[in-house]
C-alpha cells in the first residue's frame, strides 16, 4: 500500500495563476481532506469529504475548490494563487468522520510570488 | 483565544530524560484527545489516541487528560534522539461533526 500519496512535492507559482495539488489514497478510506500548515498556526481544515460526491468546507475554505468524483482521488484547486497562500498543504484520509485516526501525505510546499 | 494552546517550544532536553508536553484547551465538549508526531518535511502521523479522561500508557509514552482542568499531556520516557520532532495535540466532539482542532504544535530536540 502506497498510502497517501500527493503530488507535487514543491510549486512555485506566480500571483494570479491557477493549480491543482494532487491527492490519492489506496485504503478504500471514506473521509479525505485537506489542511494547510503555517508556522505557529498549527493544521487548518480547508475542504473535506465523507464519501465519493460529498464535500464541505472547512476553517479556511476561501480562495479553494474540492471535487470528489472517486473514493480515492481528492483534488485541490487554487483558483488565483496569492501570496497569502503560501503554505504547506497535507491531505488526509480516515476510515470514517468519526474514526479520528487520519493518515497524512507527505505535503506540498507551495510558494506564491 | 485559540481553542487549542500549544507551546510551541523549542524544547530541548538531554538523552534520557523525562519528556512533558502539554496542551489545554477551551471547549469542553470535546471527548476524543489525540498526540500527532512530525519529523520534519513530513506528514504527522497519529502517536497516542484517548477517549475522555484518564491515561493511557504505549511502551515508553503516556497520554494524561485532565477533562476537568481542560489540559492533556504527553510524557515520553528515556527520551531518545529519534523522538525529535515536532508534537502536535488535537480533539474533536461529537457535537462540532468530529472535526479535529489542533495545537500549534511543539518542536522537541533531544540532545544526545
Amino acid at each position: 500500500n502506497a498510502g497517501v500519496t500527493q503530488t507535487p512535492k514543491f510549486q512555485v507559482l506566480k500571483t494570479g495563476q491557477s493549480m491543482t495539488l494532487q491527492c490519492a489514497q489506496d485504503m478504500n478510506h471514506e473521509y479525505m481532506s485537506w489542511y494547510r500548515q503555517d508556522p505557529g498556526m498549527g493544521l487548518r481544515l480547508i475542504h473535506y469529504s465523507v464519501g465519493a460526491g460529498i464535500t464541505d468546507q472547512g476553517e479556511v475554505p476561501n480562495g479553494y475548490n474540492v471535487s470528489r468524483s472517486t473514493t480515492e482521488d481528492f483534488p485541490l484547486r487554487l483558483l488565483s494563487a496569492a501570496p497569502s497562500q503560501t503554505s504547506v498543504y497535507f491531505c488526509a484520509s480516515s476510515r470514517s468522520i468519526v474514526y479520528n485516526e487520519q493518515f497524512f501525505g507527505p505535503g506540498t510546499r507551495l510558494t506564491v510570488l | 483565544q485559540k481553542e487549542v494552546e500549544q507551546d510551541p517550544g523549542p524544547l530541548s532536553v538531554p538523552e534520557g530524560a523525562i519528556v512533558s508536553l502539554n496542551c489545554t484547551y477551551s471547549n469542553s465538549a470535546f471527548q476524543y484527545f489525540m498526540w500527532y508526531r512530525q519529523y520534519s518535511r513530513k506528514g504527522p502521523e497519529l502517536l497516542m489516541y484517548t477517549y475522555s479522561s484518564g491515561n493511557k500508557e504505549d511502551g515508553r509514552f503516556t497520554a494524561q487528560v485532565d477533562k476537568s482542568s481542560k489540559y492533556i499531556s504527553l510524557f515520553i520516557r528515556d527520551s531518545q534522539p529519534s523522538d525529535s520532532a515536532t508534537y502536535l495535540c488535537a480533539m474533536s466532539a461529537m457535537d462540532s461533526n468530529y472535526q479535529l482542532i489542533w495545537g500549534a504544535g511543539t518542536k522537541l530536540i533531544i540532545k544526545p
